[in-house]
């Protein structure tokens, strides 16, 4: 079964600070890895999928790594600005790519 | 596209009343699944299925039916609601495994 861990829980960052967010999962057998953004009350957005055969993908600020060998991911959010204060889920395929395993995500607000 | 469209948004039942939550997505996406997700617990899958005529159990499975007699839509069932129940479920479709899931923007049920 696979597990998917998010540390830290929670965290406050000034303005302008760089945001790490890291995300392991136990089994390293999968396809690809998906970001995800939450905002209170509403739904996910999909940030950055990562496929196996990629090191890293990048969207504007945002940088996302993987290494499957040892089972982590992690999140890179540059130069954070107020609007990136959410909830961040990492999401890993278990039993093939047609169900995924979430982790209980980090919780970010950015201090302006 | 509309993506993946779920209806109700919000849903007060009482305990013993059954009900289905609509979810439909029009991108043509083999993959679709149920969440439902609690404060504390995450994300967790409920059924899932890979195609037409195809469904399985996720992780909590009990209280909750589902079937997939189209491509396009994949309905949830309640069949004696319980305050246990009480969630925001959520709805999310993928092409196949080289591609990352899109989610609904969720219904929030309560049981009365």
């Amino acid at each position: 079964k696979q597990e998917v861990t998010q540390i830290p829980a929670a965290l406050s960052v000034p303005e302008g600070e760089n945001l790490v967010l890291n995300c392991s999962f136990t089994d390293s057998a999968i396809y690809n890895l998906q970001w995800f953004r939450q905002d209170p009350g509403k739904g996910l957005t999909s940030l950055l999928l990562i496929q196996s055969s990629q090191r890293e993908q990048t969207s504007g600020r945002l940088n996302a790594s993987l290494d499957k060998s040892s089972g982590r991911s992690t999140l890179y959010i540059a130069a954070s600005q107020p609007g990136d204060s959410a909830t961040y889920l990492c999401a890993a395929p278990g039993n093939g790519n047609n169900r995924l395993a979430f982790g209980k995500g980090n919780q970010v607000v950015v201090i302006p | 596209n509309a993506g993946v469209t779920q209806t109700p948004k919000f849903q007060v039942l009482k305990t013993g009343q059954s009900m289905t939550l609509q979810c439909a997505q029009d991108m043509n996406h083999e993959y679709m699944s149920w969440y439902r997700q609690d404060p504390g617990m995450g994300l967790r899958l409920i059924h899932y299925s890979v195609g037409a005529g195809i469904t399985d159990q996720g992780e909590v499975p009990n209280g909750y039916n589902v079937s997939r007699s189209t491509t396009e839509d994949f309905p949830l069932r309640l069949l004696s609601a319980a305050p246990s129940q009480t969630s925001v479920y959520f709805c999310a479709s993928s092409r196949d495994n080289n591609y990352g899931y899109t989610f609904g923007s969720g219904t929030r049920l309560t049981v009365v």
